[in-house]
């Protein structure tokens, strides 16, 4: 009963090195959500999808990249990390945006960038 | 613009009761929701609010009043469990969420 799955748990980069964040969900959901979490701030979406094969922005895009070549799979990457976004990255997935169903998230990946 | 204010902390003993304040601006509305989350861990969905009243689940109730962009959640014979934070949600006009910045609750025995 894994839910949603969210690697690597932590991870430490230093400014302008790359890397991938990896959200897998078992629950057959259409919709995918990539959000940062930041101390004092409401849950930020960066890049979601409607479904496999699809990307769109959210609030927060700059910086950031998606993927969605499979249905249970939503990766985020970091081409240049810098700085400001250290932060802790949740996944989250939903059966459908537009029905007032709940959205389930990952247990988050904590990311610094020094 | 659209923001979602709640309470930064709030302070409530054991056993007692505690009521959790949210108030929204937001381009049109498709529900309020209420998620709990402990300190590390991710949120967990509470309630869903769409039409005026109040929503009762066991010891968690939310009320809404779309009129005058309020929400609240009662959580009623605290345990020290319900020490986390709060986190209040608006669907828009265009089902995107606006996320408060969260009621951080601690329960004292």
């Amino acid at each position: 009963n894994a839910g949603v799955t969210q690697t690597p748990k932590f991870r430490v980069l230093k400014t302008g090195q790359s890397m991938t964040l990896l959200c897998a969900q078992d629950m057959n959901h259409e919709y995918m959500y990539w959000y940062r979490q930041d101390p004092g701030m409401g849950l930020r979406l960066i890049h979601y999808s409607v479904g496999e094969g699809t990307t769109a922005k959210g609030e927060v895009p700059d910086g950031y990249n998606v993927s969605r070549l499979k249905k249970q799979n939503f990766l985020l990457g970091l081409e240049s990390a810098a700085p400001s976004q250290t932060s802790v990255y949740f996944c989250a997935s939903s059966y459908s945006e537009k029905v007032t169903g709940e959205l389930f998230f990952g247990e988050g990946s904590r990311l610094t960038v020094l | 613009g659209q923001n979602i204010d709640q309470p930064t902390e709030m302070t409530a003993t054991e056993g007692a009761i505690v009521q959790i304040n949210c108030t929204y601006q937001t381009s049109g509305f498709n529900g309020l929701f209420w998620y709990q989350q402990h300190a590390g861990e991710a949120p967990t969905f509470l309630s869903y609010n769409v039409l005026d009243g109040l929503e009762e689940k066991g010891r968690f109730s939310s009320f809404l009043s779309r009129s005058k962009g309020y929400s609240y959640l009662l959580l009623k014979e605290l345990q020290m469990k319900d020490s986390a934070s709060y986190l209040c949600a608006v669907m828009d006009s265009n089902y995107q969420l606006i996320w408060g910045a969260g009621t951080k609750l601690i329960i004292k025995p």
